[in-house]
């Protein structure tokens, strides 16, 4: 059965750098039939997709976060990560990883709480 | 970026009844809509696809409905496991974008 884990530090501090990993079990991050994303939601609030990458790297981002954003992928370790630079408050959410159909993220992971504070 | 525009934003239903949720696209998304529920601490689930696609083992109660600007979720005979937060989705271009969320309560 695929899973999606996240994981990395649940604090970061203001300007720095948000780096979270998504390991996947269950399936290969290297299928033709997919891409895997990002997708964050503020606490008590809606939800923002991030970026999405394929196994090849290509990688797509939300223009509202493209200067800070960086999502890559390891083959090797089933893997993919997130890099969010400058961080403010406002980058306090839950961080799902998922895998996408085509543009859709139909299977999420259960989410990691990530707060900027000093 | 295409906006989306859920209504209403609380729902208060009990359960038996049927409820219906809007969504609203800013311009044409053809049927690439998918909607999503949530619970508290948990993450989103995919219930509908393609407008009015049924993920596999999501109850047939659940159904969609619309294309270009204006969708529709239903559920025809609420259940008490159904009171969560409703999210629908475009994915007919990037950014992904995601209405603001409809919150389905006990009345």
């Amino acid at each position: 059965q695929l899973q999606l884990q996240e994981s990395g530090p649940g604090l970061v501090k203001p300007s720095e750098t948000l780096s979270l990993t998504c390991t996947v079990s269950g399936g290969s991050i290297s299928s033709s039939s997919y891409y895997w994303g990002w997708i964050r939601q503020p606490p008590g609030k809606g939800l923002e997709w991030i970026g999405s990458i394929y196994y090849s790297g290509s990688t797509y981002y939300n223009p509202s976060l493209k200067s800070r954003v960086t999502i890559s992928v390891d083959t090797s370790k089933n893997q993919f990560s997130l890099k969010l630079s400058s961080v403010t408050a406002a980058d306090t959410a839950v961080y799902y990883c998922a895998r996408h159909r085509g543009y859709l993220p139909h299977y999420w992971g259960q989410g990691t709480l990530v707060t900027v504070s000093s | 970026d295409i906006q989306m525009t859920q209504s209403p934003s609380t729902l208060s239903a009990s359960v038996g009844d049927r409820v219906t949720i809007t969504c609203r696209a800013s311009q044409s998304i053809s049927s690439w809509l998918a909607w999503y529920q949530q619970k508290p601490g948990k993450a989103p689930k995919l219930l509908i696809y393609k407008a009015s696609s049924l993920e596999s083992g999501v109850p047939s109660r659940f159904s969609g409905s619309g294309s270009g600007t204006e969708f529709t979720l239903t559920i025809s005979s609420l259940q008490p496991d159904d009171f969560a937060t409703y999210y629908c989705q475009q994915y007919n271009s990037y950014p992904i974008t995601f209405g603001q969320g409809t919150r389905l309560e006990i009345k």
